[in-house]
C-alpha cells in the first residue's frame, strides 16, 4: 500500500509567521511531489511541485524535497489569514496517477 | 485562465439509481481523471484515461463504475446502481503531460445517495 502521510493538525500561527507543513512516503520510487491547498467544501488548487532534491521557491512558497528520508516539505512565508485552508501532499511516479495524503489543516490567526 | 467544468454540482439520487456525472476538460489536455472525496476523508483516486481508454484504475474503481468520452469535449463518469457509501465529492481533473505540472481540477460534484 502505497501511503502519504500528513499530520492532520490543525496547525495554528499567527499572521506574518512562517508555517511549516510536512509530509512523508512510503514509496521509494516516488519521483514527482505535489503541494495542493483545499478551502472548505472547494477543490484541490495546485501550489507547486517539485521533482529534485533541495528547495523550490515560488514567491511566498518555498517546497522542499529530501528522498533520502523519504520527505517533503511546504513552508509558506509571511502566512495571511486567507493562508487557512488544507494543503494535501501528493505524489506519484512514472505513469502513475497521484496518491493524496489526508492533508493539514492550516490557521493563520489574525 | 482554461478550467475544469463539471455538472451538476449537486447530485441527490436513490440509492440503487444510475448517476452518470459530466466534465469538460481543458480544451488541449489529454489526460483526463477522477477522484472522490468522503467527507472529512482524502482525496481518492478512482480512474485515469488516455487515447481514449483506461490507463489506470483503483480498488475502488469496480464494475459499478465507468467512464465513457463520448465526444471530443466530455469527459463522464457513471455509477450503475448508487450505493449509500458512494455519497462524495467527485472531482474531475485533467493534464496536459501525464501529469509531470500536476492536475487541474474542476469544482466537484456533490452526490448525495439518500
Amino acid at each position: 500500500q502505497k501511503e502519504v502521510e500528513q499530520n492532520s493538525g490543525p496547525l495554528s500561527v499567527p499572521e506574518g509567521a512562517i508555517a511549516s507543513l510536512n509530509c512523508t512516503y512510503s514509496d521509494r520510487g516516488s519521483q514527482s511531489f505535489f503541494w495542493y491547498r483545499q478551502y472548505s467544501g472547494k477543490s484541490p488548487e495546485l501550489i507547486m511541485f517539485i521533482y529534485s532534491n533541495g528547495d523550490k521557491e515560488d514567491g511566498r512558497f518555498t517546497a522542499q524535497l529530501n528522498k533520502a528520508s523519504q520527505y517533503v516539505s511546504l513552508l509558506i512565508r509571511d502566512s495571511q489569514p486567507s493562508d487557512s485552508a488544507t494543503y494535501l501532499c501528493a505524489v506519484t511516479r512514472g505513469r502513475r496517477a497521484l496518491t493524496f495524503g489526508s492533508g493539514t489543516r492550516l490557521q493563520v490567526q489574525p | 485562465e482554461p478550467e475544469v467544468t463539471q455538472t451538476p454540482s449537486h447530485q441527490v439520487t436513490q440509492m440503487g439509481q444510475e448517476v452518470i456525472l459530466r466534465c469538460v476538460p481543458i480544451s488541449n489536455h489529454l489526460y483526463f481523471y477522477w477522484y472522490r472525496q468522503i467527507l472529512g476523508q482524502k482525496v481518492e483516486f478512482l480512474v485515469s484515461f488516455y487515447n481514449n481508454e483506461i490507463s489506470e484504475k483503483s480498488e475502488i474503481f469496480d464494475d459499478q463504475f465507468s467512464v465513457e468520452r463520448p465526444d471530443g469535449s466530455n469527459f463522464t463518469l457513471k455509477i450503475r446502481s448508487t450505493k449509500l457509501e458512494d455519497s462524495a465529492m467527485y472531482f474531475c481533473a485533467s493534464s496536459d503531460r501525464q501529469g509531470d505540472y500536476g492536475y487541474t481540477f474542476g469544482s466537484g460534484t456533490r452526490l448525495t445517495v439518500v
